[in-house]
């Protein structure tokens, strides 16, 4: 069974500090890879996706790719707590049109 | 531009009961998905069409799940009969060619007591 690891949390950080979420997924074949944060009670909106090794930034969103590590991660700069949500990985395998996602890391930014 | 559409939005029923969940995609969109989120999870995909076709239903519970996409438009996700934990949220996404990012509905909440 494919999978995609990430730690369930909660992750906490202050106010203003870096937010670091990880992700693990076993599949060699999946392409690109997906972010997205879910609040409670509502669906996953996507924040960012990246596709190729190295970094991808896009505000204050980071996202790293390691395709021989199998490690995709997410940083988040000058963390508010309007970021306090569940983050998802998701890795995609475009010739099955596939997303396989984590169980989400829980992520609390303390005012 | 549209989101994804889904009805009910919330769902209450006894087990041993059935019920069905309605997704309108955004249009033009060929990839539809139901996705299962149970409390504190992250979403397992159900079902996945590929424009009316079945791409995916390997974790379908085929005894008691059914999906149908018709006309490679709409779609409805039906349970019958319900058990205790098939509680949870249901959710439809869409993506068009190229898949790439997906869009979410708001989702069902399903409560089976």
């Amino acid at each position: 069974q494919k999978e995609v690891e990430q730690n369930s949390g909660p992750l906490s950080v202050p106010e203003g500090a870096i937010a670091s979420l990880n992700c693990t997924y076993s599949d060699r074949g999946s392409q690109s890879f997906f972010w997205y944060r879910q609040y409670s009670g509502k669906s996953p909106e996507l924040i960012m996706f990246i596709y190729s090794n190295g970094d991808k930034e896009d505000g204050r969103f980071t996202a790293q790719l390691n395709k021989a590590s199998q490690y995709v991660s997410l940083l988040i700069r000058d963390s508010q707590p309007s970021d306090s949500a569940t983050y998802l990985c998701a890795a995609f395998t475009s010739g099955t049109y596939k997303y396989i996602f984590g169980t989400g890391t829980r992520l609390k930014v303390l005012a | 531009e549209a989101g994804v559409a889904q009805s009910p939005r919330y769902k209450i029923i006894e087990k041993r009961q059935s019920v069905a969940f309605w997704c309108n995609p955004i249009s033009g969109h060929a990839t539809l998905y139901w996705y299962q989120q149970i409390l504190g999870q992250g979403p397992k995909l159900l079902i996945q069409f590929q424009n009316n076709g079945v791409v995916d239903d390997s974790q379908l519970p085929k005894d008691r799940f059914s999906a149908e996409r018709l006309k490679g438009v709409d779609s409805t996700l039906k349970i019958q009969p319900a058990k205790l934990e098939d509680s949870a949220v249901y959710l439809c996404a869409s993506s068009g060619t190229g898949g790439r990012e997906q869009f979410f509905g708001p989702g069902t909440r399903l409560t089976v007591l």
